[in-house]
Formats: C-alpha cells, structure tokens, sequence
C-alpha cells in the first residue's frame, strides 16, 4: 500500500524565519509528487515534481525531489503570517496513464507569528 | 472558466440516516475524484469517476457510492452514516492523462 510521512507534523515560527517541510513516500510505480497548501478547506496547488534533482521555485517557495532517497523538501524563506497553513504532500502513481488517486500525508502545521 | 464547486457547505445528520453530497467540476475537466479528510489527516481517497462510471476505489465499504453525469458532474452518496463518518468531504476534478487536480471547498458532514 503507498505510503506517504510528512514531518514535522505541526511547527511555529516566527515571521522572516526560514523552515523545511519534509515529506517521505513509497509507492508502487511513482508518477508524481505534490505539495499543497491548505488554509481553510480547498487545497491549493503549490508544485509538481516528477523529475529527481531539479528544484521548482515560485517565489519564496521552492521544492526538491530525491527520487532514489525517496523524498521531498518544501522550502520556504522569509516567512509570513499568511504562510499559515496545512502544507500537504501527495504521490500519484503510475496507472494505466489515467489519473488516478493520491496519497496524501498527514500534512504538516504552519503557523507564522508576527 | 470555472473551478470547482460543492454543495452543501455543512451538514448535519444523524447515525444510520443518508446522505447526498454534489460536485460540479471544473471546466473543460471529465474526471472526478472523492477524497474524505477527518479531522488532523490528510485526505484519503474515496473514488474516482471517468466517463460516468467508477474508476478506481480506495478502502471504503460499499455504502459510499457516486455517480458522474453528462456534464462531469458527481454526487458522493453515502448511506447508514456512522459517527465516523464526520469529515470534511473533498471533491477534485481533473481532466485524464494529465496532472491538474483542482479542489473544490469542501462539505463539512458532521455525524451526530
């Protein structure tokens, strides 16, 4: 069965910190891997990685695959109050070339102070 | 262009009652997905519809139920509610072979 292990599970800060998400997986088949953030009930879109090594970036936000290591890292830098979020990783697999399910983490709890 | 729509937005209901939960997925998208989030995890996944039929399950017994109409729209049935069920209920459209998932908002069940 995939499995998805983000860590920490829940993390304050101050505004203007720095901090690293981590999210480790193993799946059958990997596809993909995505980071989402979730404020209040919809999850938003952050990035998609298929490829190891190469790093998306999209303001102060930027994220890496290890694909051997099989993990991911969410960065963000100076971080601000409206940072404050679930950040949730997920895995889609392979499957026939459909979309099918993600797995989700636990998701990881943001909270930014001023 | 439209996102992702749900309705009800809460819900309230009482153990061994139904209920029915509605999608209207984003434009130019032709697959709908479930996902059932309770409270402090991350969201699992119910179904999947393609075509107007299912497309892939996870672990969830027989009464949770959907369908996808015409338009790509769905409905999460779910019958003999169970405490358990208290969640919030995810629906994401997507359009097949390709990456974008979009979220609607979200029904908040609440079990009582």
């Amino acid at each position: 069965e995939d499995k998805v292990v983000q860590s920490p599970l829940s993390l304050v800060v101050h505004e203007g910190d720095t901090v690293t998400l981590n999210c480790s997986y193993e799946v059958t088949n990997f596809r993909s891997l995505l980071w989402y953030k979730q404020e209040k009930k919809a999850p938003t879109f952050l990035f998609m990685l298929t490829s190891s090594g190469i790093e998306k970036k999209s303001g102060r936000l930027s994220s890496i695959l290890d694909k051997k290591e099989l993990f991911s890292i969410l960065n963000i830098t100076a971080t601000q109050t409206g940072d404050s979020a679930i950040y949730l990783c997920a895995v889609a697999p392979a499957s026939g070339g459909s979309n099918y399910k993600l797995t989700f983490g636990k998701g990881t709890l943001l909270t930014v102070n001023p | 262009e439209t996102g992702v729509t749900q309705s009800p937005t809460h819900l309230i209901k009482t153990r061994g009652q139904q209920v029915t939960l509605r999608c209207s997925s984003q434009s130019g998208h032709n697959t709908v997905s479930w996902y059932q989030q309770a409270l402090g995890q991350g969201p699992q996944f119910i179904f999947q519809y393609y075509r107007e039929e299912e497309n892939g399950r996870g672990n969830f017994p027989p009464r949770f139920s959907g369908l996808q109409f015409p338009n790509y729209s769905s409905e999460l049935n779910v019958n003999a509610l169970e405490l358990d069920d208290s969640a919030l209920y995810l629906c994401a459209s997507s359009l097949r072979g390709t990456h974008g998932y979009t979220f609607g908002s979200g029904t908040r069940l609440t079990v009582v």
